[in-house]
């Protein structure tokens, strides 16, 4: 089974709609990260956690907000869907120890109508 | 932005060893060099990390130059299975001790039979 894993792996909703995606981690690991890459972008953080009650911003995060339930789950809401939120989402996590050493889910494609 | 600079694209020969560029000219004293990889629009996979020496594990070597202003990933035996996305990051120190991860647009590595 994966380590990281995210639901769902794809999902169309249209403008102005709430959208939910999740993360689950099996990895015990303290810090969680939300990414999205769009083409010719690269990579670039939404999101992060360093635990349960630890959120903070990241480079883009208007538009979004997120929800750690638990040590494991690190969810991503998108408040109110418009179409250049359109990209791919990254979960990933990491070890307290070891910052920089992430692992990712597979990625959920979200496209906004 | 991001700190290293890496060539867009780069070809391969099946079997032959894979040398990845990565210039990062102005790292500071205590910052890491992340190598991760993306297949397909699959998760970034890790590879290997280094700070000042050469490291090796299964997947790969890394190189780094005794200025620490560039480093090279080694693919010692390339397959069809590493054509993928090549990352070289070197985090960034924020609000203290924390470090995050700055993402470029990597090096597309085609590997032919």
């Amino acid at each position: 089974d994966a380590d990281v894993t995210q639901t769902p792996r794809n999902r169309i909703t249209k403008t102005g709609k709430r959208i939910m995606l999740e993360c689950s981690q099996t990895k015990g690991h303290d810090r969680m990260y939300w990414y999205r890459q769009d083409p010719g972008l690269g990579l670039r953080l939404i999101y992060y956690s360093f635990d349960v009650k630890d959120i903070n911003k990241g480079e883009i995060s208007d538009g979004y907000s997120v929800s750690r339930q638990a040590q494991a789950k690190f969810s991503l809401s998108l408040e109110s869907a418009i179409p250049n939120q359109t990209a791919l989402y990254f979960c990933a996590t990491s070890d307290r120890g070891a910052g920089e050493t992430q692992y990712f889910g597979p990625g959920t494609r979200l496209l906004v109508l | 932005d991001a700190k290293t600079t890496q060539p867009t694209s780069m070809d391969c020969a099946e079997g032959r060893a894979a040398n990845l560029p990565c210039n990062h000219s102005t790292i500071s004293g205590n910052e890491y060099v992340y190598w991760y990889r993306q297949i397909h629009s699959q998760g970034p996979q890790y590879i290997i990390h280094g700070l000042k020496n050469n490291e090796t594990n299964e997947m790969a070597s890394l190189i780094i130059t005794e200025d620490r202003k560039s480093s090279t990933l080694i693919l010692p035996h390339a397959t069809l299975r590493d054509t993928a996305v090549y990352y070289c990051i070197v985090s960034v120190t924020y609000a203290g001790n924390n470090r995050k991860l700055i993402w470029g647009l990597g090096t597309s590595l085609a590997v032919n039979p």
